[in-house]
């Protein structure tokens, strides 16, 4: 099973729409958690971090639900600039110092 | 502000070829160090990461090894490519040198192919 688990999508919305982003991690000492953006044949860059209380970043609403080891993104009135892959990361609570990263969910934004 | 510089862009090499990818940091000291690949169409894939100048965790066996010879550069460096070493590396830093969790910020990346 891996860490961290995304749909892979691709997700094809129209302009405006609303887009829910999910992600299971399967380590319950996980500590830190984020969503990066990652477009095409460029590199990732941080979108938000996610707080256990929830937090909102313009458009951009993030989820956490410990117990359930569930994450999500949710994208409010999509725009074509939108499109891009989503990436759910995790951290664990270890001696380690590296970050888990999904494999991302596809997201095209269509006219 | 911190930046970080990766080079080259984009380089095609020939199997069994060497091969050496630099990576420096600007505007921060002590950071986590970290090189990534990610194949075509797919996600992530942690190689290397320094903790500290000389300190270097491998993820996975590979053809491949990484130095770190100053606080502020990461090197990822092959003496045979393979076909299979194809893919756009990426390198990272991230702050609180010594600790997990904090956020990573990438380089632009290099785009490899090997014929």
């Amino acid at each position: 099973r891996k860490e961290v688990e995304q749909d892979p999508g691709p997700f094809n919305v129209p302009e405006g729409a609303t887009v829910a982003f999910n992600c299971t991690y399967s380590n319950s000492a996980s500590q830190s958690f984020f969503w990066y953006r990652q477009d095409c044949r460029k590199e990732p860059k941080l979108l938000m971090s996610v707080y256990s209380s929830g937090n909102e970043d313009g458009r951009f609403t993030a989820q956490l639900n410990r117990a359930s080891q569930y994450i999500s993104l949710l994208s409010r009135d999509s725009k074509l600039s939108d499109s891009a892959t989503y990436l759910c990361v995790v951290n664990v609570r270890d001696s380690s110092y590296k970050l888990i990263f999904g494999s991302g969910t596809r997201l095209l934004v269509r006219p | 502000s911190q930046t970080i510089h990766q080079w080259p862009a984009t380089l095609v090499q020939p199997v069994g070829s060497p091969l050496s990818l630099e990576c420096t940091v600007e505007g921060t000291s002590n950071p986590n160090l970290y090189w990534y690949r990610q194949a075509a169409g797919r996600g992530l894939q942690l190689l290397f990461y320094s903790v500290g100048i000389g300190q270097i965790s491998s993820e996975v066996p590979q053809n491949l090894s990484a130095s770190r010879p100053q606080d502020r550069q990461f090197i990822l460096s092959s003496k045979k490519l393979l076909l299979s070493d194809s893919g756009f590396y990426l390198c990272a830093w991230s702050a609180l040198a010594g600790t997990s969790g904090s956020r990573e910020f990438f380089g632009p990346g290099t785009r490899l192919t090997v014929l």
